[in-house]
C-alpha cells in the first residue's frame, strides 16, 4: 500500500497568515492527490484534486502544488472559518490511502 | 442537487454483519460511481471500496474478504455489507460520489460494534 505521511499533525496560526500543509507519498503518485477539509462533526469536503485543481466553489486562497512524492496545500490569508482538519488522499493506486490529518487552529 | 445519505443500525454485535444503505439523489448510479469510506472516532479516513457506474466493484484488500458493495439502480441505492464485525470496525461510515477523489459526501452514519 502507498503510505501518505502528512505534516504537521497540528498547526496554530493567526488570522491573515499563510499556512502550508505537506504530504509525502511512499512512492511516486503522479499527481493523483486530493485534499479535503473536515470540520468537527461534519463530513470531509473536497478542496483540491489532481494535486493542483481547485474544486468548484472552493475559495481561491486554497491552492495545491507538488509532484512525484511531495505535495502541499497552501492556505493564504487564513480565515476563522478555515479552522478544521485537513487530509490528503492518494488515488494513484489501490487501496486509496489518506494522510493522518492536520488539525488547524487559530492562534 | 447531488445528495447522498447513509442509513443503517447504530449498534452491531461483535461477529455480526453490518448492512448500510446509501440513498442518492440528483445523480444516476448508471453514470456515477459511489465509494464507501470510514473513520474511527478521532482517527483518520480509510477507503473501503467502490461500485463503478457499470456495476463493477473494487475493494480495499485489507477488508476485501469481509466486504460486499452492491446497488439497486431503480431505487438509487448503494449497499454495503461487511461480516465478522469487531470492535475495531466502530467508525463513522460515509458514502461519497466518484471513484478517485470524492466530491460529494453523505453526512455519515455512526456504527458502534459492541455487545
Amino acid at each position: 500500500d502507498i503510505q501518505m505521511t502528512q505534516s504537521p499533525a497540528s498547526l496554530s496560526a493567526s488570522l491573515g497568515e499563510t499556512v502550508t500543509i505537506e504530504c509525502r507519498a511512499s512512492e511516486d503518485i503522479y499527481n493523483g492527490l486530493a485534499w479535503y477539509q473536515q470540520k468537527p462533526g461534519k463530513s470531509p469536503q473536497l478542496l483540491i484534486y489532481n494535486a493542483n485543481s481547485l474544486h468548484t466553489g472552493v475559495p481561491s486562497r486554497f491552492s495545491g502544488s507538488g509532484s512525484g512524492t511531495q505535495y502541499s496545500l497552501k492556505i493564504n490569508s487564513l480565515q476563522s472559518e478555515d479552522v478544521a482538519s485537513y487530509f490528503c488522499q492518494q488515488y494513484y493506486d489501490y487501496p486509496f490511502t489518506f494522510g493522518s490529518g492536520t488539525k488547524l487552529e487559530i492562534k | 442537487q447531488v445528495q447522498l445519505k447513509e442509513s443503517g443500525p447504530g449498534l452491531v454485535q461483535p461477529s455480526q454483519t453490518l448492512s448500510l444503505t446509501c440513498t442518492v439523489s440528483g445523480l444516476s448510479l448508471t453514470s456515477n460511481s459511489v465509494s464507501w469510506i470510514r473513520q474511527p472516532p478521532g482517527k483518520g479516513l480509510e477507503w473501503m471500496g467502490v461500485i463503478w457506474s457499470n456495476g463493477g466493484t473494487d475493494y480495499n484488500s485489507a477488508i476485501k474478504s469481509r466486504l460486499s458493495i452492491s446497488r439497486d439502480t431503480s431505487k438509487s441505492q448503494v449497499f454495503l455489507k461487511m461480516n465478522s464485525l469487531q470492535t475495531e470496525d466502530t467508525a463513522m461510515y460515509f458514502c461519497a460520489r466518484r471513484e478517485w477523489w470524492f466530491d460529494y459526501w453523505g453526512q455519515g452514519v455512526m456504527v458502534t460494534v459492541s455487545s
